[in-house]
Order: structure tokens, then C-alpha cells, then sequence
């Protein structure tokens, strides 16, 4: 069973560099959603999609931007990473639009020097 | 703002200790509390929790709600190195424009450390 599965596991950028995290689901989820880990912060939501050609943003999107062109794939795009963008980042995935648990990728660790 | 506070921030303890762990929250209509799990990688899902009073359990976890005074407890019994993990609670409420799909906000998480 993959699940939530999140691409590359680890990453260094430099400042003002451009770049996607992948995130794919084999579940046939509806909702789809990212969010980034910072220590102290807890889990922050970003960006998240309803469904294939939705999306929405979260509490934190500055910066990301994301698309959702079918159901499986939801990347996220950093246009000019910034260190304030280092983080980890978590991708998840539910059935439904709420009612179910989310189920979370392993995460992306990233560092922007 | 929806808010979920979540006590202690960390907490050390033997073997064999019993621990309980809590959850505030503050949501414009709720609709669920959640309970995750996270090791190294990943949050995995503990348990879900939408009646007040209705105790969820799994193995030596336990999991109860009160909506009237809007918290949560996680219970862990006869505690193992193995339940060692940060332990975060999650709130979902629909948007409050009525349409769409259901929020999720986490608190910060408890740091629950189990030493042999």
C-alpha cells in the first residue's frame, strides 16, 4: 500500500532558487492538502484542493503556489525560495471533504541556505 | 481564529507510567477532534472523536471528548520507550462561508518522552 507518497525526502536550495515537491496518492482522495513543520509552530496549513482543477489557499500560501490537474498528483512549487522557507513539509490526503482522517507523507525536508 | 492548545509542550517519564495528555480548543463549528501519532516521519492517526463523552479505545490508548468545556484527553497506560513520539491534536471545522471543504488546525503538539 503506497498511500501519500512525497518526493525528494531531503533537499538543499539556494536563496531565490525554483523548485516543486511531489505529492502522490493511490487512494482516489478527494481533498488533498500541504502543510509545512517548524519547530514551537505545529502543523501550518499552506495550500489544499477539493478535487482536480480546485484549490484553495491555506493559512500560510505566500510564497507556494500549487495545482491540482488530476486526482492522484498535487505538487507544490517554490517560485524564489527564501530561508524562511526552510522547513519541513508534509503533504496528506483525505476521502471526502471532511468526516475522515487525513493521512500524511513521510515529508520533505528543506533547507534554503 | 480557530485555536487548539495543547498541554504539556513535553513531559518526560518511566516505564510502566500512566500519562495523560491534553487539548483545548477554540473552533467556530466544530466538527471533529483528531489525535496523531509522529515518530520521526510521518503523523499517523490515533483516533477520531466527534460525540462528547464516547471513550475511543486502541490497546493502551484511550481517547475521550467533552464539547461542553471543549477539550480532549489522550490516555497512554503501562507506557513503553515505543510510545515515544511528539502527540499532536487536530480540530476540523467546515469554512465559514458555507461551502467547501472542512479545516483542519493542529496544536503545537506534546513531546512525550518514555525513559527505561
Amino acid at each position: 500500500n503506497a498511500g501519500v507518497t512525497q518526493t525528494p525526502k531531503f533537499q538543499v536550495l539556494k536563496t531565490g532558487q525554483s523548485m516543486t515537491l511531489q505529492c502522490a496518492q493511490d487512494m482516489n482522495h478527494e481533498y488533498m492538502s500541504w502543510y509545512r513543520q517548524d519547530p514551537g509552530m505545529g502543523l501550518r496549513l499552506i495550500h489544499y484542493s477539493v478535487g482536480a482543477g480546485i484549490t484553495d489557499q491555506g493559512e500560510v500560501p505566500n510564497g507556494y503556489n500549487v495545482s491540482r490537474s488530476t486526482t492522484e498528483d498535487f505538487p507544490l512549487r517554490l517560485l524564489s525560495a527564501a530561508p524562511s522557507q526552510t522547513s519541513v513539509y508534509f503533504c496528506a490526503s483525505r476521502q471526502g471533504q471532511g468526516g475522515q482522517p487525513q493521512h500524511f507523507g513521510d515529508g520533505t525536508r528543506l533547507s534554503i541556505l | 481564529e480557530d485555536k487548539v492548545v495543547q498541554s504539556p509542550l513535553s513531559l518526560v517519564v518511566h516505564e510502566g507510567d500512566t500519562v495523560t495528555l491534553n487539548c483545548s480548543y477554540e473552533v467556530t463549528n466544530f466538527r471533529s477532534l483528531l489525535w496523531y501519532k509522529q515518530e520521526k516521519k510521518a503523523p499517523t492517526f490515533l483516533f477520531m472523536l466527534t460525540s462528547s463523552g464516547i471513550e475511543k479505545k486502541s490497546g493502551r490508548l484511550s481517547s475521550i471528548l467533552d464539547k461542553k468545556e471543549l477539550f480532549s484527553i489522550l490516555n497512554i497506560t503501562a507506557t513503553q520507550t515505543g510510545d515515544s513520539a511528539v502527540y499532536l491534536c487536530a480540530v476540523t471545522a467546515p469554512p465559514l462561508s458555507g461551502g467547501g471543504a472542512d479545516g483542519l488546525t493542529f496544536g503545537k503538539g506534546t513531546h512525550l518522552i518514555i525513559q527505561p
